[in-house]
């Protein structure tokens, strides 16, 4: 079955509201990373969280092992938020080798 | 800063045609990656290389090859394109960890 299940499948928010995204995974893990992808567009690191809760401006990812979840909550969201966002775990801390979710389309309206 | 050009941006070939995608990078990164994404899936790992002339299979390998033959290229060829193969092809490269993993803007392939 899929190790890394996103939810959810998409979201369309007015500007200004909040954004929570989750990440659920069904085997252990040595990271966690959360990507941003414009559409059309290349893919962009916005977090490498394996566990814990980092903060970058409006955005905040926490990953609880324990759980098997991670999620990225995206405050006074903006327009310009807009595109797919992914998460991917890798098992092997060496390798790099990602595993990737099916990704969350976010859709910010003015 | 470093970069990752993948060319070409769109490529459109015949059923059944060979098709090399390029990628070069100039971050000096040992890894390299070849994904593949399906219009509203995730990224499936198609190919990896983890010095110049080495070659690992990802979990998609088949009906690709892939060439390293430097430490800054990284080509993908599909051997016989097929219409369901139809996708963008990203290539990445990092160094020992997956935190330093950086993308290119992707291959968007197309086969009539």
């Amino acid at each position: 079955g899929q190790q890394v299940q996103q939810s959810p499948a998409s979201l369309v928010l007015q500007e200004g509201e909040n954004a929570e995204l989750q990440c659920n995974f069904s085997t252990s893990l040595n990271s966690m990373q959360w990507f941003y992808q414009r559409p059309g567009g290349s893919l962009v690191s916005l977090f490498y969280n394996p566990s814990g809760t980092k903060h970058s401006g409006r955005l905040t990812s926490t990953t609880v092992i324990k759980e098997r979840r991670s999620s990225l909550h995206i405050s006074s969201s903006q327009t310009t938020d807009s595109g797919t966002y992914l998460c991917a775990l890798a098992m092997n801390y060496n390798q790099g080798k990602l595993i990737f979710g099916q990704g969350t389309k976010l859709s910010i309206k003015p | 800063g470093g970069i990752i050009t993948q060319t070409p941006k769109f490529l459109i070939g015949q059923e059944g045609q060979k098709l090399t995608l390029k990628c070069q990078q100039n971050f000096n990164h040992d890894t390299m990656y070849w994904y593949r994404q399906d219009s509203g899936k995730g990224l499936r790992l198609i190919y990896y290389s983890i010095t110049e002339n080495d070659l690992q299979k990802g979990d998609l390998s088949e009906g690709y090859d892939a060439s390293r033959e430097k430490k800054s290229s990284f080509s993908l060829t599909v051997t016989s394109a097929q219409k369901n193969e139809m996708a963008v092809f990203l290539c990445a490269s990092g160094g020992a960890s997956a935190e330093t993993l950086y993308f290119g803007s992707g291959t968007r392939l197309t086969v009539l």
